[in-house]
Protein backbone atom coordinates (compact mmCIF):
# COMPACT_ATOMS: atom_id res chain seq x y z
CA UNK A 1 0.00 0.00 0.00
CA UNK A 2 0.77 3.71 -0.14
CA UNK A 3 3.11 5.08 2.01
CA UNK A 4 3.38 8.41 3.95
CA UNK A 5 6.67 9.38 5.76
CA UNK A 6 6.83 11.37 8.24
CA UNK A 7 9.93 13.11 10.01
CA UNK A 8 11.01 13.74 12.74
CA UNK A 9 9.11 11.53 15.01
CA UNK A 10 10.55 12.83 18.18
CA UNK A 11 11.50 16.35 19.12
CA UNK A 12 12.32 18.56 21.76
CA UNK A 13 12.58 21.87 21.82
CA UNK A 14 12.80 25.00 23.93
CA UNK A 15 10.10 27.26 24.40
CA UNK A 16 10.34 30.14 21.48
CA UNK A 17 11.81 28.34 19.28
CA UNK A 18 9.81 27.40 15.65
CA UNK A 19 10.09 23.41 14.37
CA UNK A 20 10.00 21.88 11.11
CA UNK A 21 7.55 18.54 10.39
CA UNK A 22 8.33 16.80 7.03
CA UNK A 23 5.40 14.92 5.58
CA UNK A 24 5.97 12.68 2.42
CA UNK A 25 4.11 10.47 -0.13
CA UNK A 26 7.15 7.86 -0.79
CA UNK A 27 4.99 6.14 -3.73
CA UNK A 28 2.25 8.43 -5.06
CA UNK A 29 1.84 12.36 -5.82
CA UNK A 30 -0.64 13.44 -3.08
CA UNK A 31 -2.54 17.29 -4.06
CA UNK A 32 -3.69 17.34 -1.19
CA UNK A 33 -2.25 16.19 2.65
CA UNK A 34 -3.81 16.85 5.63
CA UNK A 35 -2.10 17.68 8.92
CA UNK A 36 -3.86 16.13 12.34
CA UNK A 37 -3.27 17.24 16.25
CA UNK A 38 -3.90 14.82 18.78
CA UNK A 39 -3.78 14.58 22.35
CA UNK A 40 -3.79 11.78 24.67
CA UNK A 41 -5.98 9.61 24.67
CA UNK A 42 -8.36 11.89 22.36
CA UNK A 43 -8.93 11.33 18.35
CA UNK A 44 -7.74 12.94 15.81
CA UNK A 45 -8.42 16.78 15.38
CA UNK A 46 -7.69 18.25 11.93
CA UNK A 47 -5.60 21.65 11.47
CA UNK A 48 -5.56 22.16 8.06
CA UNK A 49 -5.98 20.82 4.54
CA UNK A 50 -2.62 21.21 2.53
CA UNK A 51 -3.02 21.83 -0.94
CA UNK A 52 -0.38 21.60 -3.31
CA UNK A 53 1.00 24.80 -5.04
CA UNK A 54 -1.89 26.79 -2.92
CA UNK A 55 -2.32 27.98 0.55
CA UNK A 56 -3.31 25.92 3.10
CA UNK A 57 -6.87 25.50 4.93
CA UNK A 58 -7.15 26.04 8.31
CA UNK A 59 -10.22 24.99 10.43
CA UNK A 60 -11.77 27.16 12.77
CA UNK A 61 -9.81 27.59 15.78
CA UNK A 62 -6.13 27.12 14.61
CA UNK A 63 -4.06 30.01 14.02
CA UNK A 64 -2.43 30.17 10.67
CA UNK A 65 0.28 32.66 11.83
CA UNK A 66 1.36 29.97 14.70
CA UNK A 67 0.69 26.50 12.25
CA UNK A 68 2.59 27.24 8.78
CA UNK A 69 1.74 24.94 6.18
CA UNK A 70 3.75 24.85 3.25
CA UNK A 71 2.79 22.20 -0.13
CA UNK A 72 5.42 23.02 -2.40
CA UNK A 73 5.49 19.67 -4.30
CA UNK A 74 3.36 16.45 -5.10
CA UNK A 75 5.03 14.73 -2.36
CA UNK A 76 5.76 17.13 0.69
CA UNK A 77 4.20 19.16 3.01
CA UNK A 78 5.83 20.90 5.85
CA UNK A 79 4.15 22.06 9.49
CA UNK A 80 6.09 24.69 11.52
CA UNK A 81 5.24 25.70 14.47
CA UNK A 82 6.69 28.88 15.37
CA UNK A 83 7.61 30.63 18.44
CA UNK A 84 6.57 27.45 20.09
CA UNK A 85 4.85 27.14 23.52
CA UNK A 86 4.48 23.96 26.04
CA UNK A 87 0.85 24.21 25.28
CA UNK A 88 1.45 23.44 21.83
CA UNK A 89 3.57 19.74 22.73
CA UNK A 90 1.10 16.92 21.11
CA UNK A 91 1.09 14.05 18.57
CA UNK A 92 1.12 15.64 14.90
CA UNK A 93 -0.25 13.26 11.86
CA UNK A 94 -0.31 14.12 8.59
CA UNK A 95 -2.26 12.32 6.09
CA UNK A 96 -2.13 11.97 2.07
CA UNK A 97 -4.74 11.10 -0.16
CA UNK A 98 -4.37 8.66 -3.08
CA UNK A 99 -6.34 9.78 -6.06
CA UNK A 100 -9.68 11.41 -5.64
CA UNK A 101 -11.96 11.87 -3.00
CA UNK A 102 -12.28 7.97 -3.13
CA UNK A 103 -9.30 7.39 -2.68
CA UNK A 104 -7.89 5.91 0.14
CA UNK A 105 -6.47 8.29 2.91
CA UNK A 106 -3.36 6.64 4.34
CA UNK A 107 -1.36 8.44 7.46
CA UNK A 108 2.02 8.82 8.37
CA UNK A 109 3.77 7.87 11.83
CA UNK A 110 3.06 11.18 13.62
CA UNK A 111 5.77 13.44 15.13
CA UNK A 112 5.66 13.69 19.02
CA UNK A 113 6.44 17.47 19.93
CA UNK A 114 7.67 18.20 23.31
CA UNK A 115 8.45 22.09 24.15
CA UNK A 116 10.10 22.84 27.24
CA UNK B 1 -23.81 19.42 13.34
CA UNK B 2 -21.58 16.71 11.83
CA UNK B 3 -20.73 14.01 14.88
CA UNK B 4 -19.05 10.89 14.95
CA UNK B 5 -19.70 8.69 18.01
CA UNK B 6 -17.81 5.55 19.23
CA UNK B 7 -18.92 3.11 21.60
CA UNK B 8 -17.81 1.73 23.76
CA UNK B 9 -14.64 3.82 24.91
CA UNK B 10 -12.78 0.51 25.97
CA UNK B 11 -13.23 -3.01 25.22
CA UNK B 12 -12.02 -5.88 27.50
CA UNK B 13 -11.73 -9.15 25.98
CA UNK B 14 -10.29 -12.41 26.45
CA UNK B 15 -8.45 -14.16 23.64
CA UNK B 16 -11.61 -16.12 21.21
CA UNK B 17 -14.04 -13.80 22.66
CA UNK B 18 -15.67 -12.14 19.77
CA UNK B 19 -17.60 -9.01 19.96
CA UNK B 20 -18.60 -5.69 18.22
CA UNK B 21 -17.55 -2.19 17.95
CA UNK B 22 -19.90 0.81 16.78
CA UNK B 23 -19.44 3.91 15.40
CA UNK B 24 -22.46 6.37 14.85
CA UNK B 25 -22.85 8.87 12.54
CA UNK B 26 -24.85 12.12 11.75
CA UNK B 27 -23.72 13.49 8.98
CA UNK B 28 -25.31 15.24 6.24
CA UNK B 29 -24.23 13.96 2.70
CA UNK B 30 -22.17 10.60 3.73
CA UNK B 31 -19.01 10.14 1.27
CA UNK B 32 -17.64 6.98 3.06
CA UNK B 33 -16.93 5.41 6.42
CA UNK B 34 -13.66 4.90 7.07
CA UNK B 35 -12.20 2.01 9.78
CA UNK B 36 -8.41 3.00 11.07
CA UNK B 37 -6.13 1.16 13.74
CA UNK B 38 -3.97 2.71 15.32
CA UNK B 39 -1.52 1.42 18.10
CA UNK B 40 0.04 3.82 20.86
CA UNK B 41 2.59 6.39 19.60
CA UNK B 42 1.88 5.53 16.03
CA UNK B 43 0.29 6.89 13.28
CA UNK B 44 -3.68 5.36 12.18
CA UNK B 45 -3.00 2.34 9.99
CA UNK B 46 -5.65 2.18 7.34
CA UNK B 47 -8.51 -1.19 7.50
CA UNK B 48 -11.94 -0.46 5.74
CA UNK B 49 -13.67 1.92 3.84
CA UNK B 50 -17.32 1.69 3.48
CA UNK B 51 -19.33 3.59 0.91
CA UNK B 52 -22.98 2.92 0.95
CA UNK B 53 -25.08 1.27 3.69
CA UNK B 54 -25.38 -2.65 2.97
CA UNK B 55 -22.24 -2.80 2.31
CA UNK B 56 -19.51 -5.32 4.16
CA UNK B 57 -16.16 -5.72 4.08
CA UNK B 58 -13.36 -8.34 5.58
CA UNK B 59 -9.49 -8.63 6.25
CA UNK B 60 -8.13 -11.38 8.65
CA UNK B 61 -10.60 -11.80 11.73
CA UNK B 62 -12.17 -8.12 11.06
CA UNK B 63 -15.32 -7.50 9.40
CA UNK B 64 -16.41 -4.05 8.80
CA UNK B 65 -20.35 -3.38 8.10
CA UNK B 66 -22.45 -0.30 6.92
CA UNK B 67 -25.95 1.02 7.58
CA UNK B 68 -27.79 4.20 7.25
CA UNK B 69 -26.92 5.37 10.93
CA UNK B 70 -24.22 3.38 12.08
CA UNK B 71 -20.92 1.22 11.81
CA UNK B 72 -20.03 -1.58 13.26
CA UNK B 73 -16.46 -3.67 13.50
CA UNK B 74 -16.95 -7.43 14.27
CA UNK B 75 -13.73 -9.36 15.66
CA UNK B 76 -13.97 -12.65 15.58
CA UNK B 77 -11.99 -14.73 18.13
CA UNK B 78 -9.39 -12.21 19.03
CA UNK B 79 -5.88 -12.10 19.57
CA UNK B 80 -4.16 -10.22 21.79
CA UNK B 81 -2.29 -8.59 18.56
CA UNK B 82 -5.56 -7.13 18.27
CA UNK B 83 -5.12 -4.78 21.35
CA UNK B 84 -5.35 -1.31 19.56
CA UNK B 85 -7.58 1.66 19.41
CA UNK B 86 -9.51 1.61 16.89
CA UNK B 87 -10.60 5.00 14.97
CA UNK B 88 -14.02 5.68 12.88
CA UNK B 89 -13.89 8.49 10.45
CA UNK B 90 -16.75 9.69 8.13
CA UNK B 91 -16.03 11.86 5.04
CA UNK B 92 -19.29 13.95 4.37
CA UNK B 93 -20.24 16.35 1.78
CA UNK B 94 -20.71 19.06 3.20
CA UNK B 95 -18.10 19.92 6.35
CA UNK B 96 -15.66 21.90 4.53
CA UNK B 97 -15.60 20.35 1.60
CA UNK B 98 -15.77 16.01 1.13
CA UNK B 99 -12.66 15.70 1.41
CA UNK B 100 -12.81 16.60 5.28
CA UNK B 101 -12.92 13.25 7.51
CA UNK B 102 -14.29 13.72 10.77
CA UNK B 103 -13.33 11.29 13.65
CA UNK B 104 -14.72 9.67 16.53
CA UNK B 105 -12.89 9.07 19.96
CA UNK B 106 -11.89 5.82 18.89
CA UNK B 107 -12.70 2.20 20.88
CA UNK B 108 -9.24 1.42 22.91
CA UNK B 109 -9.53 -2.41 22.74
CA UNK B 110 -7.30 -4.87 24.71
CA UNK B 111 -7.28 -8.75 24.14
CA UNK B 112 -5.93 -11.03 26.92
CA UNK B 113 -4.56 -14.67 26.44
Amino acid sequence: GAVVSQHPSRVICKSGTSVKIECRSLDFQATTMFWYRQFPKQSLMLMATSNEGSKATYEQGVEKDKFLINHASLTLSTLTVTSAHPEDSSFYICSARDGDFRGELFFGEGSRLTVL
Amino acid sequence: EDQVTQSPEALRLQEGESSSLNCSYTVSGLRGLFWYRQDPGKGPEFLFTLYSAGEEKEKERLKATLTKKESFLHITAPKPEDSATYLCAVQALFSGGYNKLIFGAGTRLAVHP
